[in-house]
């Protein structure tokens, strides 16, 4: 059990759709991460929120919307998703100052 | 920038050891990481190293040289549940952001 929990564990949405992915972080961090992982690729970070605050959007689609409304708590608002977006995304918490990353279980996403 | 390079695939016998080799070119590097992922799983952080030499913890050792920009991680007395993809990340200074290798898929046979 790492600590970081993530839901839905599984997702099937069709290209109109939205849907939210939720994770939950219980170790006290104050930074929390999406990453995006295909097959066979590296993982691809695409949002870092530091106390609630986004501070690296790596030039991510705007279908993809991240929200954090606490230190505990990260949302990515999927909407008018692409079959090529069909990934593992991943949800990750660490402590300021870029410690040792916690990884939750992740979001297997199909977009149809 | 970033480049972190590790090889796809390996394949060892149980009792065995193997090692995985990491390579990057990081700018302002300050760290390397090692995670274990099982598939369907989450990432799971095996070791971390920040200064050159070698970092051992039971079965799994983790070694560093900064000038050369290489890792590697050394898997001992190999067991079936070893089998897993391993990747290598590197930390850049003041930085929050881990550059992910594409993964060592390893493979354990009897």
């Amino acid at each position: 059990e790492t600590g970081v929990t993530q839901t839905p564990r599984h997702l099937v949405m069709g290209m109109t759709n939205k849907k939210s992915l939720k994770c939950e972080q219980h170790l006290g961090h104050n930074a929390m991460y999406w990453y995006k992982q295909s097959a066979k690729k590296p993982l691809e970070l695409m949002f870092v929120y530091s106390l609630e605050e986004r501070v690296e959007n790596n030039s991510v689609p705007s279908r993809f919307s991240p929200e954090c409304p606490n230190s505990s708590h990260l949302f990515l608002h999927l909407h008018t998703l692409q079959p090529e977006d069909s990934a593992l995304y991943l949800c990750a918490s660490s402590s300021q100052g870029g410690g040792e990353q916690f990884f939750g279980p992740g979001t297997r996403l199909t977009v149809l | 920038g970033q480049n972190i390079d590790q090889p796809t695939e390996m394949t060892a016998t149980e009792g065995a050891i193997v090692q995985i080799n990491c390579t990057y070119q990081t700018s302002g590097f300050n760290g390397l990481f090692w995670y274990q992922q099982h598939a369907g799983e989450a990432p799971t952080f095996l070791s971390y190293n920040v200064l050159d030499g070698l970092e051992e913890k039971g079965r799994f050792s983790s070694f560093l040289s900064r000038s050369k920009g290489y890792s590697y991680l050394l898997l001992k007395e190999l067991q079936m549940k070893d089998s897993a993809s391993y990747l290598c990340a590197a930390r850049r200074s003041n930085d929050y952001k881990l550059s992910f290798g594409a993964g060592t898929t390893v493979t354990v046979r009897a």
